[in-house]
């Protein structure tokens, strides 16, 4: 099946500081990718969708601004988490479509788990 | 608004149970039902359902979905330890891509 990579798997950093999350697609490119972030005993939300060569699209109440989408190149999404705070603690997963399937059949990479101090 | 409620929200059996998880959804322009399962990572992808009353089956885990009643059910029968982990439910609308996904049922298998 379709693998999806995620780095760093965790990462814990200070407040006011930027953190930068990888999502590659490892054996298929993807023109579209999407980025979730999972609360505990929460569901994962939909942050945004990423878009080779093109800006990312944002679901309502996620800040552009803070959270930065950068989509160059069909194998690789990275998200960073501008002067992340703790509230930002979280946990970021991607996903992408394998080519040639319903789009529905996501495949998820294995997540990064955020904490800030 | 657009939702997805599952239940229960957790469960407890014992080896060798039969387990029925449910999902119901309320949405407009409906295109597919997913089950996910999750473990301490991301979640696995399990079946998708565009049809209703057609049964998906992939060894002891089956699904299948009632669009009239907006439901789904996910069964694992036999459970086993190894199916331990949180099943998330999910649709997906017509003229998007995003997925909206429940809360989730956190099944724990004893031994």
């Amino acid at each position: 099946g379709a693998v999806v990579s995620q780095h760093p798997s965790r990462v814990i950093c200070k407040s006011g500081t930027s953190v930068k999350i990888e999502c590659r697609s490892l054996d298929f490119q993807a023109t579209t990718m999407f980025w979730y972030r999972q609360f505990p005993k929460q569901s994962l939300m939909l942050m945004a969708t990423s878009n080779e060569g093109s800006k990312a699209t944002y679901e309502q109440g996620v800040e552009k601004d803070k959270f930065l989408i950068n989509h160059a190149s069909l194998t690789l999404s990275t998200l960073t988490v501008t002067s992340a705070h703790p509230e930002d603690s979280s946990f970021y997963i991607c996903s992408a479509p394998p080519p040639g399937w319903n789009t529905d059949t996501q495949y998820f990479g294995p997540g990064t788990r955020l904490t800030v101090l | 608004e657009d939702k997805v409620v599952q239940s229960p929200l957790s469960l407890v059996v014992h080896e060798g149970d039969t387990v029925t998880l449910n999902c119901s959804y309320e949405v407009t322009n409906f295109r597919s039902l997913l089950w996910y399962k999750q473990e301490k990572k991301a979640p696995t992808f399990l079946f998708m359902l565009t049809s209703s009353g057609i049964e998906k089956k992939s060894g002891r885990l089956s699904s299948i979905l009632d669009k009239k009643e907006l439901f789904s059910i996910l069964n694992i029968t036999a459970t086993q330890t190894g199916d331990s982990a949180v099943y998330l439910c999910a649709y997906s609308g017509a003229g998007s891509y995003q997925l909206t996904f429940g809360k989730g049922t956190k099944l724990s298998v004893i031994p």
